[in-house]
């Protein structure tokens, strides 16, 4: 089983750049989110999908967007990259019901901004 | 505000050896408690769930506990193995329904040394 597919596990990127990072996943999970991972810091929430067509902003959403066309598809798009946006980028998938709700997590993008 | 707090930050430890990692958190209205294991280039894999009611539970050689009252959460590590090698996260989860938030801590990395 894939599960949670992130690509491209690396990225170098100018300062200005845009690009979109991708997420899918075959478990039919209704909700997505993308996180970032900082040194010395716990996963911060950019963006989150409780289904498809219906996104909403997080913790960290600036300079971040998202969309949500499909139940699998969930890509992040950075507009101008800045060099505060070099981080580890993780997306992540989940069911709806239920209180113990276990999030699924890809194996991650490591972006850079010179 | 909602937070989670873990120590020690890092921890080195000889295989065989037993440790123990903490969480503290502050969060409301509290769901339940992951522990999430990450290895060095991975994602973040679920170990063990907490939930209210309940105080110990165990998952092979991790045993994590929970006490409500004082927001307080320990993982233990039994005969270290050097797989054990990574970054343990304490997550806990708020809300009462609908979409959970997740709340990250910065993690506890663990080496294990022959």
């Amino acid at each position: 089983n894939a599960g949670v597919t992130q690509t491209p596990k690396f990225q170098v990127l100018k300062t200005g750049q845009s690009m979109t990072l991708q997420c899918a996943q075959d478990m039919n999970h209704e909700y997505m989110s993308w996180y970032r991972q900082d040194p010395g810091m716990g996963l911060r929430l950019i963006h989150y999908s409780v289904g498809a067509g219906i996104t909403d902003q997080g913790e960290v959403p600036n300079g971040y967007n998202v969309s949500r066309s499909t139940t699998e598809d969930f890509p992040l798009r950075l507009l101008s990259a800045a060099p505060s946006q070099t981080s580890v980028y993780f997306c992540a998938s989940s069911y709806s019901a239920g209180t113990e709700i276990e999030a699924f997590f890809g194996q991650g993008t490591r972006l850079t901004v010179v | 505000k909602n937070q989670v707090e873990q120590s020690p930050q890092s921890l080195i430890i000889l295989e065989g050896k037993n440790c123990t990692l903490q969480c503290n958190y502050t969060v409301s209205p509290f769901s339940n408690l992951r522990w999430y294991k990450q290895d060095t280039g991975r994602g973040p894999v679920s170990l063990t769930i907490m939930t209210f009611s309940e105080n110990t539970k165990s998952n092979g050689r991790y045993t994590a506990t929970l006490d409500a009252d004082t927001k307080q959460s320990s993982l233990h590590i039994t005969a270290s193995q050097l797989s054990d090698s990574a970054s343990y996260i304490c997550v806990v989860s708020a809300g009462t329904g609908g979409y959970n938030k997740l709340i990250f801590g910065a993690g506890t990395r663990l080496a294990v040394h022959p």
